[in-house]
């Protein structure tokens, strides 16, 4: 069964500073990844995916995260934050062939200090 | 504009009462979702559904039930028999009911029920 971890529910950092948001996922097979944000009381946005196509991903508002297979991870950062970066983040996993659910991770809320 | 839209966006019940939560897309997409969300759990499919006249149970469907008619619309009815009701709900659409295909989301439901 697939399974996603997001080590740390709470990540802080300084406006500028590097952003780095952890996730690894349990797949028996090739899994496609997701990473989401989520504004309070607003519904999730896709940052990137991951669909085997290139290890590092580019996604929106300047985030990327890199597959790494031998680590069953799929990491996000961003090289500066800023404070409308505040937001809780999701990974999400899909490996089933055929099958488009979602497993996602508890998820990580991001806060950005000035 | 395409996009979902749910309705309403906050809503109270009283315990023992049935409620039903609407979602629609008008992106043409074929799979649709719903999922709960409480803190610090993630989100959790209740179910899903990839065509018309069809769907499948997800992770926590006891006390939920749905209906599929017509393509641009998924109602998720909240029965009495769901034991912790309170919750946000969020639907989801897909372009098709594949792994590989992200999901959109709606901007969610709040459900309080006293």
């Amino acid at each position: 069964a697939q399974s996603v971890t997001q080590l740390g529910s709470h990540v802080s950092v300084s406006e500028g500073a590097l952003v780095l948001l952890r996730c690894n996922y349990s797949s028996s097979v090739p899994p496609y990844l997701f990473w989401y944000v989520q504004y309070p009381n607003q519904g999730l946005q896709l940052l990137l995916k991951y669909t085997s196509a290139a290890t590092l991903v580019k996604g929106i508002n300047g985030f990327e995260a890199e597959f790494k297979k031998s680590e069953t991870s799929f990491h996000l950062t961003k090289p500066s934050a800023h404070m409308s970066d505040a937001a809780e983040y999701f990974c999400a996993v899909s490996d089933r062939p055929g099958y488009s659910t979602l497993t996602f991770g508890k998820g990580t809320m991001l806060l950005v200090s000035p | 504009d395409g996009g979902i839209t749910q309705s309403p966006k906050y809503l109270f019940r009283k315990e023992g009462q049935n409620v039903t939560l609407s979602c629609e897309q008008n992106l043409n997409h074929d799979a649709m979702y719903w999922y709960r969300q409480d803190p610090g759990q993630g989100l959790r499919l209740i179910y899903y559904s990839q065509i018309v006249n069809d769907f499948q149970k997800g992770d926590i469907a006891e006390g939920y039930s749905v209906s599929r008619e017509k393509k641009e619309s998924f109602p998720l009815t909240v029965t009495s028999a769901q034991k912790n009701p309170t919750a946000f709900y969020l639907c989801a659409s897909s372009i098709k009911g594949e792994s590989s295909y992200e999901q959109y989301f709606g901007p969610g439901t709040r459900l309080t029920v006293t």
